[in-house]
């Protein structure tokens, strides 16, 4: 599987933009960039995931490198629910049902009311 | 989207006993499951991929025979820890994807806590 590496933790202030950095330099051609997060106490939840263009949802953005070796996790404007782990996974294309997600250390995301 | 449950939340038993956890999707159909261990502060280990219908696949590392999967139907998958000890003491979570589809997002449970006195 390749390797996804994140820094520890992060600190922003409320209603501020957060950018989480995930580096991925092993990636292959048909790796997607998944991104879950997890708050305190409760299982993962999808965030967003892309190829190759940058992705927008209700949650964040996704910016991908041109290279696809890194991508940054964006959160427009952050609130105290968005207080988790944030982890940045790779994930081969899937042909049918599910595949088992590899899941990194993560972004321990701390906000500051 | 869509809601996987687990039951219990929360389970506090004496160490040699047996625990049973349940995963269940609810308003989808699920042919595989994943079943993950989390110890605190730390991330997230794979323990096994449940399929229905089949034996479940094991990561390295993991008794398969301590930790008993079944996946009986499309919506239903157990996990038992079998003779539990203190060190079983742990946060398990499920997933599931949808068996219909390429399914692109993985839908995680809420966990169950797992203390062994």
């Amino acid at each position: 599987d390749a390797k996804t590496t994140q820094p520890n933790s992060m600190e922003s202030n409320e209603e501020e933009p957060v950018h989480l950095p995930c580096n991925h330099s092993t990636i292959s051609g048909t790796d997607y960039i998944h991104w879950y997060r997890q708050l305190p106490s409760q299982g993962p939840e999808y965030v967003i995931h892309g190829l190759t263009s940058n992705v927008n949802n209700r949650m964040a953005s996704l910016a991908i490198a041109e290279d696809r070796k890194s991508s940054t996790l964006i959160l427009h404007r952050a609130t105290l629910r968005d207080a988790a782990v944030y982890y940045c996974i790779l994930r081969p294309p899937i042909i049918q049902g599910a595949q088992k997600l590899v899941f990194g250390q993560g972004t321990r995301l701390t906000i500051n009311p | 989207g869509a809601v996987v449950s687990q039951h219990p939340s929360r389970v506090i038993c004496k160490s040699g006993t047996s625990v049973k956890i349940e995963c269940r999707s609810l308003d989808f159909q699920a042919t595989t499951m994943f079943w993950y261990r989390q110890f605190p502060k730390q991330s997230l280990m794979l323990m096994a991929t449940s399929n229905e219908g089949s034996k479940a696949t094991y990561e390295q590392g993991v008794e398969k025979d301590k930790f008993l999967i079944n996946h009986a139907s499309l919506t239903l998958s157990t996990l038992t820890v079998t003779s539990a000890h203190p060190e079983d003491s742990s946060f398990y979570i499920c997933s599931a994807g949808e068996a219909d589809r390429p399914s692109y997002e993985q839908y995680f449970g809420p966990g169950t806590r797992l203390t062994v006195t």
